[in-house]
């Protein structure tokens, strides 16, 4: 149980376009998901929580215009990177919070993560 | 700031020791606790979640959490070259749903 999947696992694109990665939690309701950001041999650093229904909360120095969250469901949410430039290149990993259960402890199970590769 | 401290490493042990990890936080609010392991270019993984004082035994890692020292372990026995990978120590943000991680520590188990 708590798998959470992401899609796709890894894209390159090119400066200035847009690209959308998604993350479901396959078999549990998530009422809270999270996006991650991870450079190379860095922690990870929370860019923003995302609520079921509502706006997302982002953190302090991510800029909510250039990463568009959306969380259409209680399994879906949606990042989208907008113009994309090279410093965005970095894995991305998102994770989600039980609706139910285990909830109480925040417990978090992380994507696989999707690495975006911007030339 | 709320933090979570981490010794980097790396942590280098032989096959079949014991692997200490050591993590401290500076939020009193926090309640519960989650040590991932994070293999090199994949995502976490969760290990263990602690939330009372005390030991929390799970095959074999068991988690240590002294909440008056504002501190929280990881011992791994029997380590195995299959352990190794960076771990990685969370402290839940006391009123939050959010979870503040640690830097990591990287464990290599030499065969």
């Amino acid at each position: 149980g708590a798998v959470v999947s992401q899609h796709p696992s890894r894209v390159i694109c090119k400066s200035g376009t847009s690209v959308k990665i998604e993350c479901r939690s396959l078999d549990f309701q998530a009422t809270t998901m999270f996006w991650y950001r991870q450079f190379p041999k860095k922690s990870l650093m929370l860019m923003a929580t995302s609520n079921e229904g509502s706006k997302a909360t982002y953190e302090q120095g991510v800029e909510k215009d250039k990463f568009l969250i959306n969380h259409a469901s209680l399994t879906l949410s949606t990042l989208t990177v907008t113009s994309a430039h090279p410093e965005d290149s970095s894995f991305y990993i998102c994770s989600a919070r039980e609706a139910l259960g285990r909830a109480a402890y925040n417990e978090q199970f992380f994507g696989p993560g999707t690495r975006l590769t911007v030339l | 700031q709320k933090e979570v401290e981490q010794n980097s490493g790396p942590l280098s042990v032989p096959e079949g020791a014991i692997a200490s990890l050591n993590c401290t936080y500076s939020d009193r609010g926090s309640q519960s606790f989650f040590w991932y392991r994070q293999y090199s270019g994949k995502s976490p993984e969760l290990i263990m979640f602690i939330y009372s004082n005390g030991d929390k035994e799970d095959g074999r890692f068991t988690a240590q959490l002294n909440k008056a020292s504002q501190y929280v372990s990881l011992l791994i026995r029997d380590s195995q070259p299959s352990d190794s990978a960076t771990y990685l120590c969370a402290a839940s943000q006391g009123g939050s749903e959010k979870l503040v991680f640690g830097k990591g520590t990287k464990l290599t188990v030499n065969p």
